[in-house]
């Protein structure tokens, strides 16, 4: 149990355009959903914490105009990546808490701006 | 200083030792304790997970935590070059914080 799926896995677009990134629980009720960054050989960065149905919490320095997050239902949240730039490249990773403090983290996805 | 703090290494062991991985925190409202592994270009994985202080014990996997020193730590028994990956501690208090992770290699 306590799968989570992101989709697409790995995604290349052009600079200025906008790129949407789906997380989905499979197998339970996620009330949190997190986004995280990470960078090669760094941590986890916690971009922003979504509950179903409400605004997401970005963290300190993370543009929400240009990190859309939207959490429609208990079981998907999407982030979608606003006019990209290259400097937006980087590994995203979702992950889903159901009511816990555990949380089942997406394989990632992979984004490349050219 | 970080609120967790963790040795990235990297580690290389021989296949069949004990790899020994530990962090240290500074919140005192920490209240529960997980070890994620990840694997390269790969989500994390949720291996071991506590509250209290002690052992804890799961397969080839041992968890412990010290309160009172603010640490804790992972064994991994018998390592196998499967077991290589980055291994990330990470504390709750509302909201997860990740130590930098450390990467361990298992040499056949």
């Amino acid at each position: 149990g306590a799968v989570v799926s992101q989709h697409p896995s790995r995604v290349i677009c052009k600079s200025g355009t906008s790129v949407k990134i789906e997380c989905r629980s499979l197998d339970f009720q996620a009330t949190t959903m997190f986004w995280y960054r990470q960078f090669p050989k760094q941590s986890l960065m916690l971009m922003a914490t979504s509950n179903e149905g409400s605004k997401a919490t970005y963290e300190q320095g993370v543009e929400k105009d240009k990190f859309l997050i939207n959490h429609a239902s208990l079981t998907l949240s999407t982030l979608t990546v606003t006019s990209a730039h290259p400097e937006d490249s980087s590994f995203y990773i979702c992950s889903a808490r159901e009511g816990g403090a555990e949380q089942y983290f997406g394989p990632g996805t992979r984004l490349t701006v050219t | 200083q970080k609120e967790v703090e963790q040795d990235p290494g990297p580690l290389s062991v021989p296949e069949g030792a004990i790899v020994s991985l530990n962090c240290t925190y500074s919140n005192s409202a920490f209240q529960y304790f997980m070890w994620y592994r990840q694997y390269s270009r790969k989500g994390p994985e949720l291996l071991m997970y506590t509250y209290s202080s002690g052992n804890k014990e799961d397969g080839r996997f041992t968890a412990q935590v010290d309160k009172s020193s603010k640490y804790i730590s992972l064994f991994i028994r018998d390592s196998q070059p499967s077991d290589s990956a980055t291994y990330l501690c990470a504390m709750w208090d509302y909201k997860l914080s990740f130590g930098a992770g450390t990467t361990v290699t298992v040499r056949a």
